[in-house]
């Protein structure tokens, strides 16, 4: 069974700094990994999306690295807003038999960023 | 392009009710999944539909049932509604099984009393 870990679970950090998110999945058998915000309330945004044949992705301050050999991918903040304080998920899409097999989530990291 | 949107967005019911949400897809998109969102289990997938035809299901019990009609819209039920149930019910979708990058709806609120 497919288990996502995230860490660390909460942090807070003054506004200006560059970050790291950190996710780990069991199962290194996956066809993508998503990245994805939510804010109090709301629902997800989509941030990056690695598929399993791919090493990194960026999207403006954000870029996030894949290494599916050893389960982990990592969300690299820089520059960190006010706005971007968020709870921040990691999910990964198993697939089965070449269809999708519903996304395994973590339980997210809440970030705070200081003004 | 419109993004997913869900409908209610937020219900009230009481043990033993039933609910139906809906979920609206965006436009070209024919995959539809749901999940359930709690303070303790975080993000639980609960089916996917393709089709007009349910293609995965997650470990959730039969009161939890969902369909996709023609236009990809979807709904899902919960029968006799229990304490447990309360959660915020995302629905996500992609424009083909498998591989392609998945957007949710702001989600339904649902408080069982």
């Amino acid at each position: 069974k497919q288990e996502v870990t995230q860490i660390p679970a909460a942090l807070s950090v003054p506004e200006g700094e560059n970050l790291v998110l950190n996710c780990s999945f069991t199962d290194s058998a996956i066809y993508n990994l998503q990245w994805f915000r939510q804010d109090p309330g709301k629902g997800l945004t989509s941030l990056l999306l690695i598929q399993s044949s791919q090493r990194e992705q960026t999207s403006g301050r954000l870029n996030a690295s894949l290494d599916k050999s050893s389960g982990r991918s990592t969300l690299y903040i820089a520059a960190s807003q006010p706005g971007d304080s968020a709870t921040y998920l990691c999910a990964v899409n198993r697939g089965s038999g070449g269809g999708a097999d519903g996304l395994t989530f973590g339980k997210g990291t809440h970030l705070i960023i200081q003004p | 392009k419109a993004g997913v949107t869900q409908t209610p967005r937020y219900l009230i019911k009481t043990r033993g009710q039933q609910v139906t949400l809906s979920c609206s897809p965006i436009s070209g998109h024919r995959s539809v999944s749901w999940y359930q969102q709690t303070p303790g289990q975080g993000l639980q997938f609960l089916f996917e539909y393709f089709s007009e035809t349910q293609r995965n299901k997650g470990n959730f019990p039969g009161r939890f049932s969902g369909r996709q009609f023609s236009n990809s819209r979807s709904e899902m039920n919960v029968s006799t509604l229990e304490l447990g149930d309360s959660a915020l019910y995302l629905c996500a979708s992609s424009q083909t099984r498998g591989v392609n990058e998945q957007f949710f709806g702001p989600g339904t609120r649902l408080t069982v009393l």
